[in-house]
């Protein structure tokens, strides 16, 4: 089965430090996708970043960069120099199929205070 | 710029009632989704629909039932609201069957079921 869990339910930081949310992920594909979306508090999902199951470059881009470990079956983000605006909930997805559906983590609340 | 638009951003119902949840969006995608988002369940697909008329359940589609009369609009039913249900409800399209798209979503419908 397809799973995708992201254990930290919440985290707190000061303005000006990095940090990093979590992300591991369960599939039997070869094949698959793998994506963050930020939801900020007027609710709306924003997509951050995809990343396929050949390609284990991490990305950059600015403050943001991601991880991604075939071999831990993980796909970790993290803000450097994270900012007020930062503050929302991070939801990491996983595609399943050829289908564009989504398997949701349960999502990290992230605060930052100034 | 795709824009994706739900038909209330907060509903009030009785229990019993009927509701409809619309959803249009603006940019020929074929695909259509709808969630459901529950404090620490993170988003779950209720049911998403390929093509005008198809519809494929999700992972709890018991309670509701869709409609796809035509490309940009995707209607959620309720057709006995019960308190159960209460919860945010978020619509999101994608191009194609590819596996790789990612989803636009609305703003989302806070339902409210007294």
């Amino acid at each position: 089965a397809q799973k995708v869990t992201q254990a930290q339910t919440e985290i707190s930081v000061v303005e000006k430090e990095d940090v990093t949310l979590d992300c591991v992920y369960e599939t039997r594909d070869t094949t698959y996708y793998l994506f963050w979306y930020k939801q900020p508090p007027s609710g709306e999902l924003v997509f951050l970043i995809r990343r396929n199951s050949f390609d284990e470059q991490n990305e950059i881009s600015g403050r943001y960069s991601w991880n991604f470990q075939k071999s831990t079956s993980s796909f970790n983000f993290t803000i450097t120099a994270s900012q007020v605006v930062d503050s929302a909930v991070y939801f990491c997805a996983l595609s399943e199929g050829n289908t564009d559906k989504l398997i949701f983590g349960t999502g990290t609340r992230l605060q930052v205070f100034p | 710029d795709v824009k994706v638009t739900q038909s209330s951003r907060y509903l009030v119902k009785r229990t019993g009632e009927k509701v409809f949840l619309e959803c249009v969006q603006d940019m020929d995608h074929e695909n259509m989704f709808w969630y459901r988002q529950d404090p620490g369940l993170g988003l779950r697909l209720i049911y998403f629909s390929y093509d005008v008329k198809m519809k494929e359940k999700g992972d709890i589609p018991e309670g509701y039932s869709v409609s796809r009369e035509k490309k940009e609009r995707f209607s959620l039913i309720l057709e006995s609201a019960s308190t159960n249900q209460t919860s945010m409800y978020l619509c999101a399209s994608s191009l194609e069957l590819a596996g790789d798209n990612e989803q636009f979503f609305g703003p989302g419908t806070r339902l409210t079921v007294l």
